[in-house]
């Protein structure tokens, strides 16, 4: 199965700041990537598939890029509500997998 | 809308079953399937399997397999899931989520459902 591995594990920036997460696939996986965005108690929410487009409703703070075997997620500008874990996942291969996820913490 | 409502927390004994429920809303409940995912404490997220809603068809991770069943009920546009001989590894707050073919994204979760295996 396909591994992704995501860095760093904890992010701890300040509200307005940009962040900037990482995901690498153990193998390529095209576009076929998503990213979501998962707060304590709540279920997690789908912010970006194809690697590139933003889900239905989703801030334009939040975007994506990358092919192949490595991605990025960029939040622009953090805002309150921003402060989560987030994980990759892809759907190029069977069995879909996640990555262990980013903590994005106030510092 | 898409909404997704799951039953609710369970205690399980070791050795036991568990069967969680997703009750499916706001779309065309066989258009799509449901994929089940778990995150046991202090962890990430698990992908356990999906069945299509359409015809029955499961596709099951590796390591449940033999220990899990996932149905559908169209009538009641509801899902299931069962977990058998559970350890305290199974421990662990399990999510449906909407997912058209298995190896797709999931753009609706349910609310998740906290399964606690103990003695």
């Amino acid at each position: 199965e396909i591994v992704l591995t995501q860095s760093p594990a904890t992010l701890s920036l300040s509200p307005g700041e940009r962040a900037t997460l990482s995901c690498r696939a153990s193998q390529r996986v095209a576009t076929h990537l998503g990213w979501y965005q998962h707060k304590p108690g709540q279920a997690p929410r789908l912010l970006i598939y194809d690697a590139s487009t933003r889900a239905t409703g989703i801030p334009a703070r939040f975007s994506g890029s990358g092919s192949g075997t490595d991605f990025t997620l960029t939040i622009s500008s953090l805002e309150p509500e921003d402060f989560a874990i987030y994980y990759c996942q892809q759907r190029s291969n069977w069995p879909p997998t996640f990555g262990q996820g980013t903590k994005v913490e106030i510092k | 809308h898409v909404q997704l409502v799951q039953s609710g927390a369970e205690v399980k004994k070791p050795g036991a079953s568990m069967k969680v429920s997703c009750k499916a809303s706001g779309y065309t409940f066989s258009n799509y399937g449901i994929s089940w995912v778990r995150q046991a404490p202090g962890q990430g997220l698990e992908w356990m399997g999906w069945i299509s809603a359409y015809n029955g068809d499961t596709n099951y991770a590796q390591n449940l397999q033999g220990r899990v069943t996932m149905t559908t009920d169209t009538s009641t546009r509801t899902g299931y899931l069962e977990l058998r001989s559970l350890t305290s590894d199974d421990t662990a707050v399990y999510y449906c989520a909407r997912d058209d073919s298995g190896l797709s994204y999931f753009d609706s979760w349910g609310q998740g459902a906290l399964v606690t295996v103990s003695s």
